[in-house]
């Protein structure tokens, strides 16, 4: 069965640090990965989408950048966070043909102090 | 852009009492998916519906898809407090199908 695995659960960043979220799927090849921000009380923000090993689609722009070094893996990076980037950050993954929906995965809590 | 937009956008309810959830979209749909997020988790997929006018039921959780295919509904009949979260439904992007359009979220909130 596939699952995902997203770490860490909760993170606490000062003003211009860096960040680094991971993302991996098992049990499953070539999936469709999405990087998602929720704001508090809010709905979900499309931040990033790759099909394929090195392809990412930007859908705002932001300090926040993606990679996909292998076809499973998905990072969320930045280079200097600012407070407005605190969020709720969830990655999912598709099967190409995406009938049975997303999959999130548990998310990553992060706070921007 | 499309757009998918949901009402209510948050609604309290006595439990035992029913509840209804609209989405509507912008653009005509192939389909119309539906998450449920329970609060401090992530949203996870209920269902998904493709044809026009199609119903489905899940336990006390029914999804209708409209016949224009730009609407849909999720209705739970004697809410419990297991049915508290967010509900979301989900419509793909037509410039890029594989990528899901969301509507903002229906905040359910039931009262024991």
């Amino acid at each position: 069965s596939q699952t995902i695995h997203q770490w860490p659960a909760t993170l606490v960043q000062p003003v211009g640090s860096p960040l680094s979220l991971e993302c991996t799927v098992e049990g499953t090849s070539n999936p469709n990965l999405y990087w998602y921000r929720q704001a508090a009380g809010r709905g979900l923000q499309l931040l990033f989408y790759s099909v394929g090993i090195g392809q990412i689609s930007s859908e705002v722009p932001q300090n926040l950048s993606a990679s996909r070094p292998q076809d499973r893996q998905f990072i969320l990076s930045s280079k200097k966070l600012l407070l407005s980037d605190s969020g709720f950050y969830l990655c999912a993954w598709s099967a190409y043909w995406g009938a049975h929906g997303y999959t999130f995965g548990s998310g990553t809590r992060l706070t921007v102090v | 852009g499309q757009q998918v937009m949901q009402i209510p956008q948050y609604q309290h309810v006595q439990e035992g009492e029913d509840f209804t959830t609209y989405c509507n979209s912008s653009t005509t749909l192939s389909n119309i998916q539906w998450y449920k997020q329970r609060p401090g988790g992530h949203p996870v997929f209920l269902i998904q519906l493709v044809k026009s006018g199609e119903v489905k039921k899940q336990k006390r959780l029914t999804f209708q898809f409209g016949e224009a295919k730009k609407n849909s509904s999720l209705h739970i009949t004697a809410t419990q407090t297991t049915d508290v979260g967010t509900y979301f439904c989900a419509g793909p992007n037509n410039n890029a199908g594989n990528m899901l359009t969301f509507g903002g979220g229906t905040r359910l909130m039931v009262k024991p």
